[in-house]
């Protein structure tokens, strides 16, 4: 285990259905990020949380809702998705501003929208 | 602006042998450099990181990569592959400007070992 816990780790939905993905850290980092990574394809910012507010929304669809009630935790509100938004989807943390540390990464969600 | 471009989408590599995976970067400014790996169905596990100290250095697992600002490279090596290499790497950087720590990925070098 990374630090970085992601649930479910599987998730199969309808196109009409709403669901929402978890990630939890208890790594003392204050910064959350969503992720998708979809095949062949270069790993896709999402959405970037400082200090529980959001501090960038990729040009993320509204289908795709972020929540960050509080530093430990971030969760991805979905609904109406299409088939092409089945991918992994990958939460991760960092310590603070800055690039120094890197980033800690979950065990990411593999979604299938059908 | 920042970029990375991974010279190699694949690597095949016999057990016991050298792996050289390639990696080139572009940054406006002091790039932070990282390389990470992903096995089957897991996440991106942090292997390395270069932050404006020495220029080799040295990771988990036997890996190490060297920065080379010359030429722009950020090239990582192992001596001698072990069937659990086998895996996804990802070669990441971003700049020392960016204070929120957004990392730009490479598009992945899979990497296969044979017996």
């Amino acid at each position: 285990e990374t630090g970085v816990t992601q649930t479910p780790r599987h998730l199969v939905m309808g196109m009409t259905n709403k669901k929402s993905l978890k990630c939890e850290q208890h790594l003392g980092h204050n910064a959350m990020y969503w992720y998708k990574q979809s095949a062949k394809k270069p790993l896709e910012l999402m959405f970037v949380y400082n200090f529980k507010e959001q501090t960038e929304n990729n040009s993320v669809p509204s289908r795709f809702s972020p929540e960050c009630p509080n530093s430990s935790h971030l969760f991805l509100h979905l609904h109406t998705l299409q088939p092409e938004d089945s991918a992994l989807y990958l939460c991760a943390s960092s310590q603070g501003q800055g690039t120094a540390y890197g980033y800690t990464f979950g065990s990411g969600t593999r979604l299938t929208v059908v | 602006a920042q970029s990375v471009t991974q010279l190699d989408s694949h690597v095949s590599v016999s057990e016991g042998t050298p792996v050289l995976l390639r990696c080139n970067y572009s940054s406006s400014y002091s790039p932070s450099l990282f390389w990470y790996v992903q096995h089957p169905n897991k996440g991106l596990q942090l292997l390395l990181k270069y932050t404006s100290a020495a220029t080799l250095v040295k990771g988990i697992n036997g890996f190490e990569a060297e920065f080379k600002k010359s030429e722009t490279s950020f090239h990582l090596t192992k001596p001698s592959a072990h069937m659990s290499d086998a895996a996804e790497y990802f070669c990441v950087v971003s700049d020392l400007k960016d204070s929120w720590g957004k990392l730009q990925f490479g598009a992945g070098t899979q990497v296969v070992v044979t017996p």
